[in-house]
Protein backbone atom coordinates (compact mmCIF):
# COMPACT_ATOMS: atom_id res chain seq x y z
CA UNK A 1 0.00 0.00 0.00
CA UNK A 2 1.15 3.61 -0.91
CA UNK A 3 1.85 5.34 3.01
CA UNK A 4 0.87 9.15 2.48
CA UNK A 5 2.76 10.98 5.15
CA UNK A 6 1.77 14.63 5.96
CA UNK A 7 3.90 17.28 7.89
CA UNK A 8 3.18 19.65 10.03
CA UNK A 9 0.53 17.25 11.94
CA UNK A 10 -0.56 20.40 13.79
CA UNK A 11 -0.27 23.98 12.19
CA UNK A 12 -1.00 27.06 14.35
CA UNK A 13 -1.06 30.05 12.00
CA UNK A 14 -2.18 33.54 12.40
CA UNK A 15 -5.20 35.22 10.20
CA UNK A 16 -4.08 36.92 6.72
CA UNK A 17 -0.57 34.86 7.13
CA UNK A 18 0.09 31.63 4.73
CA UNK A 19 0.15 28.26 5.51
CA UNK A 20 1.68 25.50 4.13
CA UNK A 21 1.04 21.51 3.92
CA UNK A 22 3.54 18.80 2.83
CA UNK A 23 2.19 15.23 1.93
CA UNK A 24 4.75 12.58 0.98
CA UNK A 25 3.82 9.56 -0.56
CA UNK A 26 5.63 6.27 0.16
CA UNK A 27 6.52 5.54 -4.06
CA UNK A 28 5.80 7.95 -6.72
CA UNK A 29 1.97 8.60 -7.44
CA UNK A 30 2.57 8.60 -11.48
CA UNK A 31 0.12 6.39 -13.05
CA UNK A 32 0.29 4.52 -15.98
CA UNK A 33 -1.64 6.93 -17.87
CA UNK A 34 0.28 9.66 -16.74
CA UNK A 35 -2.27 11.70 -14.49
CA UNK A 36 -0.56 12.14 -10.91
CA UNK A 37 -3.50 11.21 -8.70
CA UNK A 38 -3.19 13.47 -5.86
CA UNK A 39 -6.03 15.31 -4.28
CA UNK A 40 -6.53 17.35 -1.03
CA UNK A 41 -9.67 17.48 0.83
CA UNK A 42 -10.70 19.78 3.49
CA UNK A 43 -12.80 18.80 6.68
CA UNK A 44 -14.16 21.41 9.22
CA UNK A 45 -15.15 20.74 12.45
CA UNK A 46 -18.33 18.20 12.28
CA UNK A 47 -18.68 18.63 8.88
CA UNK A 48 -18.11 15.96 5.49
CA UNK A 49 -14.65 16.30 3.79
CA UNK A 50 -14.84 19.04 0.78
CA UNK A 51 -12.76 18.60 -2.21
CA UNK A 52 -9.85 21.46 -2.58
CA UNK A 53 -7.04 20.34 -5.24
CA UNK A 54 -7.51 17.59 -7.78
CA UNK A 55 -4.30 15.88 -9.59
CA UNK A 56 -1.84 17.86 -7.73
CA UNK A 57 -2.86 21.51 -8.63
CA UNK A 58 -6.14 21.99 -10.04
CA UNK A 59 -8.52 23.77 -7.58
CA UNK A 60 -12.06 22.43 -7.15
CA UNK A 61 -15.42 24.49 -8.38
CA UNK A 62 -16.00 27.09 -6.05
CA UNK A 63 -12.56 26.76 -4.00
CA UNK A 64 -10.97 30.26 -3.35
CA UNK A 65 -7.84 31.08 -4.44
CA UNK A 66 -5.71 31.33 -2.11
CA UNK A 67 -5.55 27.62 -2.35
CA UNK A 68 -2.90 26.26 -4.60
CA UNK A 69 -1.36 22.67 -4.87
CA UNK A 70 1.89 21.33 -6.23
CA UNK A 71 4.93 19.20 -6.56
CA UNK A 72 5.25 15.89 -8.30
CA UNK A 73 5.96 12.31 -8.15
CA UNK A 74 6.52 12.03 -4.03
CA UNK A 75 6.48 15.73 -2.94
CA UNK A 76 3.39 17.76 -2.46
CA UNK A 77 2.53 20.75 -1.29
CA UNK A 78 -1.03 22.77 -0.20
CA UNK A 79 -0.49 26.33 -0.20
CA UNK A 80 -3.18 29.17 1.56
CA UNK A 81 -1.74 32.29 0.70
CA UNK A 82 -3.93 34.33 3.35
CA UNK A 83 -5.59 32.02 6.33
CA UNK A 84 -9.13 32.90 7.11
CA UNK A 85 -11.08 31.81 10.53
CA UNK A 86 -13.14 29.76 8.15
CA UNK A 87 -9.81 27.72 7.22
CA UNK A 88 -9.76 25.77 10.39
CA UNK A 89 -10.21 22.27 10.21
CA UNK A 90 -8.05 19.27 9.20
CA UNK A 91 -6.52 18.91 5.85
CA UNK A 92 -5.64 15.47 4.20
CA UNK A 93 -3.68 14.26 0.93
CA UNK A 94 -4.90 11.34 -0.78
CA UNK A 95 -3.40 9.55 -3.69
CA UNK A 96 -5.97 7.49 -6.33
CA UNK A 97 -3.29 6.34 -7.99
CA UNK A 98 -3.04 2.75 -6.55
CA UNK A 99 -5.93 0.69 -4.73
CA UNK A 100 -5.99 1.23 -2.17
CA UNK A 101 -6.86 4.64 -1.97
CA UNK A 102 -4.38 5.97 1.00
CA UNK A 103 -5.10 9.27 3.07
CA UNK A 104 -2.36 11.04 4.88
CA UNK A 105 -2.88 11.35 8.73
CA UNK A 106 -4.63 15.02 8.31
CA UNK A 107 -3.10 18.21 9.34
CA UNK A 108 -5.02 20.32 11.82
CA UNK A 109 -5.09 24.15 11.29
CA UNK A 110 -6.23 26.26 13.77
CA UNK A 111 -5.84 29.88 14.63
CA UNK A 112 -2.81 31.49 16.84
CA UNK B 1 -27.22 20.12 -7.07
CA UNK B 2 -25.16 16.84 -6.01
CA UNK B 3 -26.65 15.69 -3.22
CA UNK B 4 -25.78 12.37 -1.48
CA UNK B 5 -27.22 11.42 1.62
CA UNK B 6 -26.79 7.92 3.51
CA UNK B 7 -29.46 6.20 5.74
CA UNK B 8 -29.18 2.74 7.38
CA UNK B 9 -26.91 3.45 10.22
CA UNK B 10 -27.15 2.72 13.89
CA UNK B 11 -26.56 0.25 16.97
CA UNK B 12 -25.54 -3.42 16.16
CA UNK B 13 -23.71 -6.19 18.13
CA UNK B 14 -20.58 -8.01 17.13
CA UNK B 15 -20.99 -10.56 14.11
CA UNK B 16 -24.39 -9.35 12.67
CA UNK B 17 -24.86 -7.26 9.63
CA UNK B 18 -25.88 -4.38 8.27
CA UNK B 19 -26.85 -2.20 5.00
CA UNK B 20 -26.23 1.28 4.69
CA UNK B 21 -27.37 3.58 1.49
CA UNK B 22 -26.99 6.49 -0.12
CA UNK B 23 -29.20 8.14 -2.00
CA UNK B 24 -27.88 10.41 -5.38
CA UNK B 25 -29.25 13.50 -6.99
CA UNK B 26 -28.45 16.16 -9.12
CA UNK B 27 -26.03 14.41 -11.91
CA UNK B 28 -26.05 11.39 -13.70
CA UNK B 29 -25.22 8.60 -11.08
CA UNK B 30 -24.67 6.25 -13.60
CA UNK B 31 -21.72 8.03 -15.15
CA UNK B 32 -19.65 8.00 -12.01
CA UNK B 33 -17.65 5.24 -9.82
CA UNK B 34 -18.67 5.83 -6.49
CA UNK B 35 -16.98 5.09 -2.82
CA UNK B 36 -17.58 4.20 0.62
CA UNK B 37 -15.13 5.69 3.07
CA UNK B 38 -15.18 5.83 7.27
CA UNK B 39 -13.67 8.09 9.73
CA UNK B 40 -13.72 6.29 13.53
CA UNK B 41 -14.52 8.69 16.14
CA UNK B 42 -11.63 10.90 16.42
CA UNK B 43 -9.53 9.91 13.85
CA UNK B 44 -8.69 9.80 9.59
CA UNK B 45 -9.75 8.99 6.99
CA UNK B 46 -9.84 5.23 5.56
CA UNK B 47 -11.38 4.08 2.32
CA UNK B 48 -13.31 1.20 1.88
CA UNK B 49 -14.50 0.88 -1.57
CA UNK B 50 -15.20 1.59 -4.81
CA UNK B 51 -17.54 0.71 -7.44
CA UNK B 52 -17.03 1.29 -11.31
CA UNK B 53 -19.81 3.42 -12.83
CA UNK B 54 -21.70 -0.15 -14.16
CA UNK B 55 -21.13 -2.07 -11.29
CA UNK B 56 -18.69 -4.18 -13.05
CA UNK B 57 -15.48 -3.38 -10.95
CA UNK B 58 -15.32 -3.17 -7.24
CA UNK B 59 -11.94 -2.78 -5.18
CA UNK B 60 -12.32 -3.18 -1.31
CA UNK B 61 -9.69 -1.96 1.58
CA UNK B 62 -7.97 -5.48 3.08
CA UNK B 63 -9.66 -4.59 6.56
CA UNK B 64 -13.44 -5.02 5.10
CA UNK B 65 -12.55 -7.79 2.17
CA UNK B 66 -14.71 -10.75 2.18
CA UNK B 67 -17.57 -9.03 4.87
CA UNK B 68 -18.52 -6.01 3.05
CA UNK B 69 -19.73 -5.69 -0.41
CA UNK B 70 -20.53 -2.38 -2.51
CA UNK B 71 -23.27 -2.68 -5.23
CA UNK B 72 -25.28 -0.04 -7.22
CA UNK B 73 -28.64 0.24 -8.75
CA UNK B 74 -28.49 2.27 -11.27
CA UNK B 75 -31.87 2.34 -12.14
CA UNK B 76 -32.61 3.76 -8.27
CA UNK B 77 -29.38 6.24 -8.40
CA UNK B 78 -28.70 4.64 -5.39
CA UNK B 79 -25.22 2.78 -3.76
CA UNK B 80 -25.19 -0.11 -1.07
CA UNK B 81 -22.55 -1.07 1.56
CA UNK B 82 -23.81 -4.46 2.50
CA UNK B 83 -21.78 -5.37 5.93
CA UNK B 84 -21.49 -8.57 7.69
CA UNK B 85 -19.66 -10.12 10.24
CA UNK B 86 -19.30 -6.52 12.13
CA UNK B 87 -16.32 -5.90 14.35
CA UNK B 88 -16.22 -2.93 17.01
CA UNK B 89 -13.33 -1.85 14.95
CA UNK B 90 -15.84 -0.94 12.63
CA UNK B 91 -17.10 1.81 14.42
CA UNK B 92 -17.39 5.07 12.17
CA UNK B 93 -19.04 7.39 10.32
CA UNK B 94 -19.37 6.31 7.12
CA UNK B 95 -19.24 8.95 4.05
CA UNK B 96 -19.92 7.96 0.22
CA UNK B 97 -18.73 9.92 -2.08
CA UNK B 98 -18.66 10.61 -6.18
CA UNK B 99 -15.70 10.13 -7.73
CA UNK B 100 -14.21 12.84 -9.81
CA UNK B 101 -10.83 12.25 -12.42
CA UNK B 102 -9.51 10.42 -9.77
CA UNK B 103 -10.58 12.54 -6.69
CA UNK B 104 -13.85 12.69 -4.29
CA UNK B 105 -15.67 15.57 -5.43
CA UNK B 106 -19.10 15.41 -3.38
CA UNK B 107 -19.34 13.76 0.14
CA UNK B 108 -22.50 13.11 2.04
CA UNK B 109 -23.42 14.33 5.58
CA UNK B 110 -22.31 10.19 6.84
CA UNK B 111 -23.90 7.62 8.41
CA UNK B 112 -22.72 6.34 12.10
CA UNK B 113 -22.46 2.86 12.42
CA UNK B 114 -21.66 1.46 16.18
CA UNK B 115 -20.31 -2.13 16.90
CA UNK B 116 -21.28 -2.67 20.28
CA UNK B 117 -22.90 -5.15 22.74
Amino acid sequence: DIVMTQTPLSSPVTLGQPASISCRSSQSLVHSDGNTYLSWLQQRPGQPPRLLIYKISNRFSGVPDRFSGSGAGTDFTLKISRVEAEDVGVYYCTQATQFPITFGQGTRLEIK
Amino acid sequence: QVQLVESGGGVVQPGRSLRLSCAASGFTFSSYAMHWVRQAPGKGLEWVAVISDDGGSKYYADSVKGRFTISRDNSKNTLYLQMNSLRAEDTAVYYCAKDFRGAMDYWGQGALVTVSS
